[in-house]
């Protein structure tokens, strides 16, 4: 069975400080990784996705995500970090099954604060 | 613009009386989905449709129905809602390649009370 952990309910940063926002997951195959910010009132905003290829991938708004098949991660980061980057972060996983696709697990979320 | 809008934003009802929330997308998209928002929970994926007239469970789609009669939109139906199924309700909808959907485009929300 598919599954996603975000370990962390919350994160506190400074401004300027560099992020990561931790997400594992579990899937029998090949993952589909999603990072989703959700700002308050708002919709769910597409950050980035982890394919295929290179392991860093470069998403909004100065995000990037590391894929690490050995551990099973996909860590949300941002070198500095912005007050406006508060917001509620979802990671999600979905397998890769040709034809079949379709089901998507979402993490619990974490809350990023970043302080002045 | 592109967009997945929501029909109702807000609603308030009372246990046992039938209710649908509709989700409509101008993109084109053959997958759309519903998820459900709760509280140390993330999303949970209700139901999905890889196109017309193609549905799926997700993991929760107890007391949940949902159609797909045309592209853009997947109403999300409760037929006797309970207070359990009080909560933040999002459709999305994305394209589908061949190993699966994308990444999706969300509907602003659908705040649900049953009293």
């Amino acid at each position: 069975a598919q599954s996603v952990a975000q370990p962390e309910d919350q994160v506190n940063v400074a401004e300027g400080n560099p992020l990561t926002v931790k997400c594992t997951y579990s899937v029998s195959g090949n993952p589909y990784l999603f990072w989703y910010v959700q700002y308050p009132n708002r919709g769910l905003q597409f950050l980035l996705k982890y394919i295929t290829g290179d392991n860093l991938v470069k998403g909004s708004y100065g995000f990037e995500a590391e894929f690490n098949k050995s551990q099973t991660s996909f860590h949300l980061k941002k070198p500095s970090a912005l007050v406006s980057d508060s917001a509620l972060y979802f990671c999600a996983v979905r397998e890769v099954i040709y034809n079949q696709g379709g089901k998507l697990i979402f993490g619990q979320g974490t809350e990023l604060s970043v302080k002045p | 613009e592109a967009q997945v809008t929501q029909n109702p934003r807000y609603l308030i009802t009372v246990t046992g009386k039938k209710l649908t929330v509709t989700c409509s997308q101008n993109m084109n998209h053959e997958y759309m989905s519903w998820y459900r928002q709760d509280p140390g929970l993330g999303l949970r994926q209700i139901y999905y449709s890889m196109n017309v007239e193609v549905t799926d469970k997700g993991d929760v789609p107890e007391g949940y129905k949902v159609s797909r009669k045309e592209k853009r939109n997947f109403p999300l139906i409760l037929e006797s809602p309970s207070p359990n199924q009080t909560s933040l309700y999002f459709c999305a909808s994305s394209t589908i390649t061949s190993a699966g959907s994308n990444e999706q485009f969300f509907g602003p929300g659908t705040r649900l009370t049953v009293l």
